[in-house]
């Protein structure tokens, strides 16, 4: 199947730091990203679709002046959490979606702000 | 508001044993339903589903849609300790523009003992 890398796969910031985690396509173009966040025990949540080329679409509740997205190219995509606090520490997974409707998910990088 | 409703919640059976998974889903502008399995990091892509009553089959794990009722199950036989992981189904919709997105269920964790 199809291959999707994150970058780092984990981090422990301290709080007001910003982190940029990278989400790179590997065998395949992705014309859409989308990012997740997940909290123990609990299911995905869809923070932003981004399609390259243009500004992402943030889901309800989401501040994107926080959560800064970039898809600059088809095969890249990043998220930045913006002066990170220990409420953002999570799981955040990125997608990626080729041309077939398949979603192909990325191993998740671990957030810890302490 | 897309839905999507997995049944049960957790699961526990004995290697050998036949599960099976429910997923139902409420959504506008159906597209797709996908299984993913989740161990410890992101989930892993297992199943699409598009057209109503043709089965995928992968090995032990099979899964099939019924789009009158809204409606999917995921079937693994012969389970074994390996099967171990949260079992997750999305349904693939369209918003109000032009994104499609996934609305993810919260799982079942099944857990195969020796």
């Amino acid at each position: 199947g199809a291959v999707v890398s994150q970058h780092p796969s984990r981090v422990i910031c301290k709080s007001g730091t910003s982190v940029k985690i990278e989400c790179r396509s590997l065998d395949f173009q992705a014309t859409t990203m989308f990012w997740y966040r997940q909290f123990p025990k609990k299911s995905l949540m869809l923070m932003a679709t981004s399609n390259e080329g243009s500004k992402a679409t943030y889901e309800q509740g989401v501040e994107k002046d926080k959560f800064l997205i970039n898809h600059a190219s088809l095969t890249l995509s990043t998220l930045t959490v913006t002066s990170a606090h220990p409420e953002d520490s999570s799981f955040y997974i990125c997608s990626a979606r080729g041309a077939r409707e398949t979603q192909y998910f990325g191993p998740g990088t671990r957030l810890l702000v302490l | 508001e897309d839905k999507v409703v997995q049944s049960p919640l957790s699961l526990v059976v004995h290697e050998g044993d036949t599960v099976t998974l429910n997923c139902s889903y409420e959504v506008t502008n159906f597209r797709s339903l996908l299984w993913y399995k989740q161990e410890k990091k992101a989930p892993t892509f297992l199943f699409m589903l598009t057209s109503s009553g043709i089965e995928k089959k992968s090995g032990r794990l099979s899964s099939i849609l019924d789009k009158k009722e809204l409606f999917s199950i995921l079937n693994i036989t012969a389970t074994q300790t390996g099967d171990s992981a949260i079992y997750l189904c999305a349904v693939r919709g369209k918003d109000g523009g032009s994104n499609y997105k996934l609305t993810f269920g919260k799982g079942t964790l099944l857990t195969v003992n020796p």
